[in-house]
């Protein structure tokens, strides 16, 4: 299995809470990625980074921000969490070929 | 834009029976890769098989094999002898290094294996 890593696995978390989302990985890739997918879903790119300092928005209109300070690290914050930001957060990795997936958090914003 | 098209929502299979699901993209490069993904049931996504668009033999990894045709941009996946274990969602998903290494995935196929 690929090692990628995501803290914490589920969260449930008030409206209006400050929440960062980990994200590592230890294989040195350059790339990064950060899909939203609600269950049994399609995947939607929210975030994406090619490298250190490097950030970019993806398709999907997301409120959340992301940093990309270390290689092997990419948290993804949400300044104030709602109800419409409950789903599944993945992380994903890449060098050039196939994406390497963390195993997802659940948030769930009552 | 690359689009990625995944035709059914949901399939079922007899377990040790072998199913086919479908998957068409649409793309002006040349130079691309294509994959399909297994996600199951609150686990990992995980890579399942993956081809190059410069390579005319098609992929196979053990019970999975992939019926890759460039010129239909069409890409489907083979499972032979299913198992239970194979109950997932399937997703299949594009990516060329000329359009920035981006992901572009279907919308995927839930697939249930039944004993």
């Amino acid at each position: 299995e690929a090692d990628i890593y995501q803290t914490p696995r589920y969260l449930v978390i008030g409206t209006g809470k400050k929440i960062t989302l980990e994200c590592s990985q230890t294989m040195g890739h350059d790339k990064m990625y950060w899909y939203q997918q609600d269950p049994g879903m399609e995947l939607h790119l929210i975030h994406y980074s090619y490298g250190v300092n490097s950030t970019e928005k993806g398709d999907l209109s997301s409120e959340s921000t992301v940093s990309r300070i270390r290689t092997e690290h990419f948290p993804l914050t949400l300044e104030s969490a709602r109800p419409s930001h409950t789903s599944q957060y993945l992380c994903a990795s890449s060098r050039g070929g196939e994406q390497y997936f963390g195993p997802g958090t659940r948030l769930t914003v009552t | 834009a690359q689009t990625v098209t995944q035709s059914q929502p949901e399939m079922s299979v007899q377990e040790a029976e072998t199913v086919t699901l479908s998957c068409t993209y649409d793309t002006s490069e040349s130079n691309y890769y294509l994959f399909w993904y297994k996600q199951p049931p609150s686990r990992q996504m995980i890579l399942v098989i993956r081809q190059e668009a410069y390579k005319q033999q098609n992929a196979t990894e053990n019970r999975f094999s992939v019926n890759f045709q460039k010129a239909a941009k069409s890409f489907s996946l083979k499972i032979s002898d299913s198992q239970l274990g194979d109950t997932a969602m399937y997703f299949c998903a594009f990516m060329s290094p000329n359009t920035g290494n981006q992901f572009y995935f279907g919308t995927g196929t839930s697939l249930t294996v039944i004993p």
